[in-house]
């Protein structure tokens, strides 16, 4: 699988949008990018994933650059229940495991 | 439609003891995958399982750790002999069968080797 680069950390106002970029520079065509978070001591939870079009859910939204080497998941009006680790993976689709990095440790404050 | 049930929440093993780690996965789902997180790390990958066969283990220690999936009941990751370096978070997912890129977790079994 393509190895994904996130900021360690990010502080969002709540109620503002909260954009988080990942880099998956040496992605392959039939890799997809999923986005899952993990808030604290919780398991992680399945936000939103796509393949090169633009996808967009009742959580977040997913913008995946043309060339297909970075994309930003983008949580439109934060909220302090959002507060948590989001990890940026890339895999083809229906293979097994997910590989998880260190994501990036979004805070969102009053 | 309940959600993956891992239990129990938390464990407490003294070393040399055994760990049996329960995870019933989400209904209609018969993909069952185990996750570790040590302190402050991200989750590793340990093992795959569809029902009574291990489909992926490149994730699992090649000794002391054993999973899995029977026809009826839970899955078990079952750790011989612990030791401190065990201690973890142990999380399960599952996904079903005609979407496995879409994995559900539960909250976790929190291990702890005294």
């Amino acid at each position: 699988d393509a190895k994904t680069t996130q900021p360690p950390s990010m502080d969002c106002a709540e109620g503002r949008a909260a954009n988080l970029p990942c880099n998956h520079s040496t992605i392959s065509g039939n890799e997809y990018v999923y986005w899952y978070r993990q808030i604290h001591s919780q398991g992680p939870q399945y936000i939103i994933h796509g393949l090169k079009n633009n996808e967009t859910n009742e959580m977040a939204s997913l913008i995946i650059t043309e060339d297909r080497k970075s994309s930003t998941l983008i949580l439109p009006h934060a909220t302090l229940r959002d507060t948590a680790v989001y990890y940026c993976i890339v895999r083809v689709e229906n293979t097994d495991k997910l590989i998880f990095g260190t994501g990036t440790r979004l805070q969102v404050f009053p | 439609n309940a959600g993956v049930m891992q239990n129990p929440r938390h464990l407490v093993r003294r070393r040399g003891q055994e760990a049996r780690l329960r995870c019933s996965p989400m209904k209609g789902h018969s993909h069952v995958y185990w996750y570790r997180q040590l302190p402050e790390e991200g989750l590793k990958f340990m093992v795959y399982l569809q029902k009574e066969n291990i489909i992926d283990e490149s994730g699992m220690p090649k000794e002391r750790f054993s999973a899995e999936f029977p026809k009826e009941g839970p899955s078990i990751l079952r750790i011989q002999q612990v030791v401190r370096g065990d201690s973890a978070a142990y999380f399960c997912a599952s996904s079903p069968l005609r979407a496995q890129n879409i994995q559900y977790f539960g909250a976790g079994t929190r291990l702890s080797v005294l």
